[in-house]
Protein backbone atom coordinates (compact mmCIF):
# COMPACT_ATOMS: atom_id res chain seq x y z
CA UNK A 1 0.00 0.00 0.00
CA UNK A 2 1.42 3.47 -0.66
CA UNK A 3 1.90 5.67 1.82
CA UNK A 4 3.31 9.84 1.05
CA UNK A 5 5.28 11.52 3.55
CA UNK A 6 5.82 15.08 3.95
CA UNK A 7 8.12 16.64 5.74
CA UNK A 8 8.28 18.95 7.42
CA UNK A 9 4.96 19.33 8.65
CA UNK A 10 5.33 23.32 9.04
CA UNK A 11 7.93 25.53 7.77
CA UNK A 12 8.34 29.17 9.09
CA UNK A 13 10.93 31.20 7.14
CA UNK A 14 11.39 34.85 6.02
CA UNK A 15 10.96 36.73 3.28
CA UNK A 16 13.20 36.08 0.25
CA UNK A 17 14.47 32.60 1.47
CA UNK A 18 15.26 29.52 -0.84
CA UNK A 19 13.37 26.88 0.97
CA UNK A 20 13.00 23.05 -0.04
CA UNK A 21 9.94 21.10 0.86
CA UNK A 22 10.38 16.75 1.30
CA UNK A 23 8.08 14.30 0.15
CA UNK A 24 8.41 10.47 0.34
CA UNK A 25 6.75 7.32 -0.90
CA UNK A 26 7.05 3.85 -0.16
CA UNK A 27 5.95 2.21 -3.59
CA UNK A 28 8.50 3.29 -6.37
CA UNK A 29 6.36 1.91 -9.09
CA UNK A 30 4.21 5.63 -10.21
CA UNK A 31 3.25 7.20 -12.72
CA UNK A 32 3.49 10.26 -12.09
CA UNK A 33 4.25 13.06 -8.93
CA UNK A 34 2.12 16.01 -8.35
CA UNK A 35 2.54 18.77 -6.26
CA UNK A 36 0.00 20.79 -5.18
CA UNK A 37 -0.92 24.22 -3.53
CA UNK A 38 -3.71 25.11 -1.00
CA UNK A 39 -4.51 28.01 0.26
CA UNK A 40 -7.05 28.16 3.35
CA UNK A 41 -10.68 27.46 2.54
CA UNK A 42 -9.59 27.18 -0.83
CA UNK A 43 -9.06 24.21 -3.31
CA UNK A 44 -5.84 22.79 -4.89
CA UNK A 45 -3.99 24.48 -7.36
CA UNK A 46 -1.58 22.11 -9.48
CA UNK A 47 1.91 23.64 -9.33
CA UNK A 48 4.25 20.95 -10.95
CA UNK A 49 3.71 17.47 -12.58
CA UNK A 50 6.81 15.47 -12.44
CA UNK A 51 6.20 12.05 -14.78
CA UNK A 52 7.97 8.77 -14.09
CA UNK A 53 10.33 8.94 -16.32
CA UNK A 54 11.61 12.61 -15.73
CA UNK A 55 14.01 14.13 -13.18
CA UNK A 56 12.36 17.59 -12.46
CA UNK A 57 9.77 20.08 -13.76
CA UNK A 58 10.51 23.87 -13.27
CA UNK A 59 7.66 26.51 -13.62
CA UNK A 60 9.20 30.66 -12.47
CA UNK A 61 10.36 30.42 -9.01
CA UNK A 62 9.72 26.43 -8.35
CA UNK A 63 11.56 23.32 -9.20
CA UNK A 64 10.50 20.46 -8.18
CA UNK A 65 12.56 16.89 -8.50
CA UNK A 66 11.95 13.13 -8.34
CA UNK A 67 14.48 10.48 -7.44
CA UNK A 68 12.09 7.38 -8.11
CA UNK A 69 13.98 4.90 -7.31
CA UNK A 70 14.52 6.00 -3.51
CA UNK A 71 11.23 7.33 -3.39
CA UNK A 72 12.02 10.62 -3.14
CA UNK A 73 10.66 14.02 -4.38
CA UNK A 74 11.51 17.55 -3.55
CA UNK A 75 10.32 21.20 -4.69
CA UNK A 76 12.58 24.19 -4.19
CA UNK A 77 11.01 27.74 -3.96
CA UNK A 78 13.25 29.89 -4.79
CA UNK A 79 13.54 34.23 -3.41
CA UNK A 80 10.41 33.22 -1.15
CA UNK A 81 7.79 35.60 -1.10
CA UNK A 82 4.53 36.07 1.62
CA UNK A 83 2.29 35.27 -0.69
CA UNK A 84 3.69 31.91 -0.86
CA UNK A 85 2.34 30.98 2.38
CA UNK A 86 -0.02 28.08 1.84
CA UNK A 87 -0.14 24.27 2.28
CA UNK A 88 1.50 22.22 -0.28
CA UNK A 89 0.99 18.73 -1.04
CA UNK A 90 2.71 16.12 -2.34
CA UNK A 91 0.83 13.08 -4.58
CA UNK A 92 1.40 10.41 -6.61
CA UNK A 93 -0.13 8.19 -8.70
CA UNK A 94 0.34 4.76 -8.65
CA UNK A 95 -0.64 1.46 -10.48
CA UNK A 96 -3.98 1.68 -9.08
CA UNK A 97 -4.49 5.34 -10.69
CA UNK A 98 -5.88 6.98 -7.62
CA UNK A 99 -3.51 9.85 -6.37
CA UNK A 100 -2.23 9.69 -2.73
CA UNK A 101 -1.66 12.56 -1.16
CA UNK A 102 0.96 13.39 1.99
CA UNK A 103 -0.13 15.71 4.76
CA UNK A 104 1.37 18.23 4.06
CA UNK A 105 3.55 21.05 4.57
CA UNK A 106 2.02 24.27 5.46
CA UNK A 107 4.23 26.91 4.80
CA UNK A 108 4.48 30.62 6.44
CA UNK A 109 6.55 33.35 5.11
CA UNK A 110 7.20 36.42 7.09
CA UNK A 111 7.49 39.68 5.55
CA UNK B 1 -15.22 30.47 -17.33
CA UNK B 2 -14.49 27.59 -13.87
CA UNK B 3 -12.60 24.65 -15.16
CA UNK B 4 -14.28 22.42 -12.50
CA UNK B 5 -17.17 23.60 -10.47
CA UNK B 6 -19.03 22.33 -7.72
CA UNK B 7 -22.26 23.25 -5.74
CA UNK B 8 -23.14 24.21 -2.98
CA UNK B 9 -19.79 25.55 -1.39
CA UNK B 10 -21.15 25.17 1.85
CA UNK B 11 -23.48 22.42 3.29
CA UNK B 12 -24.73 22.35 6.57
CA UNK B 13 -27.31 20.06 7.48
CA UNK B 14 -28.69 17.56 10.17
CA UNK B 15 -27.66 14.01 11.21
CA UNK B 16 -30.07 11.54 9.11
CA UNK B 17 -30.43 13.89 6.47
CA UNK B 18 -30.05 12.95 2.85
CA UNK B 19 -27.92 15.77 0.70
CA UNK B 20 -26.17 15.98 -2.73
CA UNK B 21 -23.20 17.78 -4.09
CA UNK B 22 -22.69 18.33 -7.85
CA UNK B 23 -19.63 18.80 -10.06
CA UNK B 24 -18.92 20.02 -13.65
CA UNK B 25 -16.04 20.18 -15.36
CA UNK B 26 -15.91 22.61 -18.87
CA UNK B 27 -12.56 20.93 -19.92
CA UNK B 28 -13.31 18.29 -21.85
CA UNK B 29 -12.58 15.53 -19.74
CA UNK B 30 -13.31 11.66 -20.11
CA UNK B 31 -12.54 10.92 -15.66
CA UNK B 32 -13.49 12.45 -12.84
CA UNK B 33 -13.20 12.13 -9.53
CA UNK B 34 -14.14 12.50 -5.61
CA UNK B 35 -11.90 12.93 -3.03
CA UNK B 36 -12.75 13.70 1.22
CA UNK B 37 -10.14 15.84 3.44
CA UNK B 38 -11.05 15.11 7.06
CA UNK B 39 -10.37 17.31 10.16
CA UNK B 40 -6.31 16.67 9.82
CA UNK B 41 -6.19 17.97 6.25
CA UNK B 42 -5.74 14.37 5.04
CA UNK B 43 -6.97 14.02 1.38
CA UNK B 44 -8.09 11.01 0.31
CA UNK B 45 -10.33 9.30 -2.89
CA UNK B 46 -13.13 7.77 -2.91
CA UNK B 47 -14.50 7.27 -6.50
CA UNK B 48 -13.56 7.73 -9.88
CA UNK B 49 -15.52 8.10 -12.98
CA UNK B 50 -14.23 7.06 -16.64
CA UNK B 51 -16.38 8.02 -19.44
CA UNK B 52 -19.49 7.25 -16.83
CA UNK B 53 -17.91 4.33 -15.42
CA UNK B 54 -17.29 3.68 -12.47
CA UNK B 55 -13.73 2.91 -11.89
CA UNK B 56 -11.97 3.20 -8.63
CA UNK B 57 -14.54 2.32 -5.69
CA UNK B 58 -12.22 2.93 -2.50
CA UNK B 59 -13.73 1.92 1.24
CA UNK B 60 -16.34 4.07 1.54
CA UNK B 61 -20.28 3.55 3.50
CA UNK B 62 -22.52 2.54 0.60
CA UNK B 63 -24.67 5.76 2.07
CA UNK B 64 -22.22 7.79 -0.38
CA UNK B 65 -23.43 7.23 -3.85
CA UNK B 66 -21.89 8.99 -6.96
CA UNK B 67 -23.59 9.16 -10.25
CA UNK B 68 -22.17 10.82 -13.61
CA UNK B 69 -25.13 11.89 -16.25
CA UNK B 70 -22.73 12.46 -18.71
CA UNK B 71 -18.85 12.88 -18.84
CA UNK B 72 -19.26 16.37 -17.20
CA UNK B 73 -20.82 15.66 -14.63
CA UNK B 74 -20.15 13.70 -11.39
CA UNK B 75 -22.64 14.10 -8.54
CA UNK B 76 -22.26 12.64 -4.93
CA UNK B 77 -25.39 11.24 -3.11
CA UNK B 78 -25.11 10.73 0.72
CA UNK B 79 -27.91 9.19 2.45
CA UNK B 80 -28.75 9.07 6.37
CA UNK B 81 -25.88 11.84 7.20
CA UNK B 82 -23.48 11.21 10.12
CA UNK B 83 -21.20 13.63 12.16
CA UNK B 84 -18.39 11.89 10.84
CA UNK B 85 -19.35 12.74 7.39
CA UNK B 86 -18.25 16.62 8.42
CA UNK B 87 -15.04 17.09 5.81
CA UNK B 88 -14.62 18.92 2.64
CA UNK B 89 -15.31 17.63 0.02
CA UNK B 90 -13.52 18.31 -3.69
CA UNK B 91 -14.03 16.72 -6.91
CA UNK B 92 -11.48 16.36 -9.57
CA UNK B 93 -10.95 15.80 -13.11
CA UNK B 94 -8.23 14.81 -15.47
CA UNK B 95 -7.86 14.00 -19.36
CA UNK B 96 -8.42 10.15 -18.96
CA UNK B 97 -7.62 7.47 -16.67
CA UNK B 98 -4.25 6.66 -17.67
CA UNK B 99 -1.50 7.06 -15.87
CA UNK B 100 0.39 9.99 -17.23
CA UNK B 101 -2.19 12.67 -16.52
CA UNK B 102 -2.67 15.86 -14.50
CA UNK B 103 -5.42 15.91 -12.06
CA UNK B 104 -6.93 19.26 -11.79
CA UNK B 105 -9.50 20.00 -8.76
CA UNK B 106 -12.59 21.88 -7.46
CA UNK B 107 -12.70 24.60 -4.76
CA UNK B 108 -14.76 21.66 -2.57
CA UNK B 109 -17.49 21.86 -0.46
CA UNK B 110 -17.27 22.02 3.30
CA UNK B 111 -20.12 20.07 4.76
CA UNK B 112 -20.93 20.14 8.17
CA UNK B 113 -23.70 17.27 10.00
CA UNK B 114 -25.27 18.68 13.04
Amino acid sequence: KQEVTQIPAALSVPEGENLVLNCSFTDSAIYNLQWFRQDPGKGLTSLLLIQSSQREQTSGRLNASLDKSSGRSTLYIAASQPGDSATYLCAVKGGSEKLVFGKGTKLTVNP
Amino acid sequence: DTAVSQTPKYLVTQMGNDKSIKCEQNLGHDTMYWYKQDSKKFLKIMFSYNNKELIINETVPNRFSPKSPDKAHLNLHINSLELGDSAVYFCASSPGSGGSYEQYFGPGTRLTVT
